[in-house]
């Protein structure tokens, strides 16, 4: 199993500019979220969405919007980006269980806004 | 105040020592609390979970407490390999979707 894969893997953008990250997981988990890390700074949730078809707002949701048209698949698109949108940027995934609470993270995306 | 605040470190430490972090949360609602472990430019993965009675997976042990609400990680015997960022981790009820609040994290470098 793969687990969960991320592309790209590095991105450079100019402001302005729209792009579309992809998240995939082969582990048949429920739930996926996107994340952002900043230096000093934890990882702070974007978006996430708790089945096919059904997203819901995290924590930074300003300036993002995702999609989840299949289980295994989560996207998450910039439409005009911005050097504070320059991050790291994660996908994870989960069970849907009360008492699992472990989240399965991707390799990351690097992206920097000129 | 952060929801979650950890020392960023960096703890620098020889091989062999013993080095301990501790984590504070703020809601006291939180009913889960992990460690997770990053390594540079890597992506978060599971460490170990924390329970309330504390708990010890080999060289590691996590200690909860619940009425000062801080979190603690010990690591004995240290190796080069334990070289890593340490992220505190707890559930954030009411989020009814499995919704984890990061710390920061703090920098562990085991020196020979």
């Amino acid at each position: 199993n793969a687990g969960v894969t991320q592309t790209p893997k590095f991105r450079v953008l100019k402001t302005g500019q729209s792009m579309t990250l992809l998240c995939a997981q082969d582990m048949n988990h429920e739930y996926m979220y996107w994340y952002r890390q900043d230096p000093g700074m934890g990882l702070r949730l974007i978006h996430y969405s708790v089945g096919e078809g059904t997203t819901a707002k995290g924590e930074v949701p300003d300036g993002y919007n995702v999609s989840r048209l299949k289980k295994q698949n989560f996207l998450l698109g910039l439409e005009s980006a911005a050097p504070s949108q320059t991050s790291v940027y994660f996908c994870a995934s989960s069970l849907l269980a009360t008492n699992s609470y472990e989240q399965y993270f991707g390799p990351g995306t690097r992206l920097t806004v000129t | 105040r952060k929801e979650v605040e950890q020392d960023p470190g960096p703890f620098n430490v020889p091989e062999g020592a013993t080095v301990a972090f501790n984590c504070t949360y703020s809601n006291s609602a939180s009913q889960s609390f992990f460690w997770y472990r990053q390594d540079c430019r890597k992506e978060p993965k599971l460490l170990m979970s924390v329970y309330s009675s504390g708990n010890e997976d080999g060289r590691f042990t996590a200690q909860l407490n619940r009425a000062s609400q801080y979190i603690s990680l010990l690591i004995r015997d240290s190796k080069l390999s334990d070289s890593a960022t340490y992220l505190c981790v707890v559930n954030n009820p009411p989020g009814g979707y499995n919704k984890l609040i990061f710390g920061a994290g703090t920098r562990l470098a085991v020196h020979p």
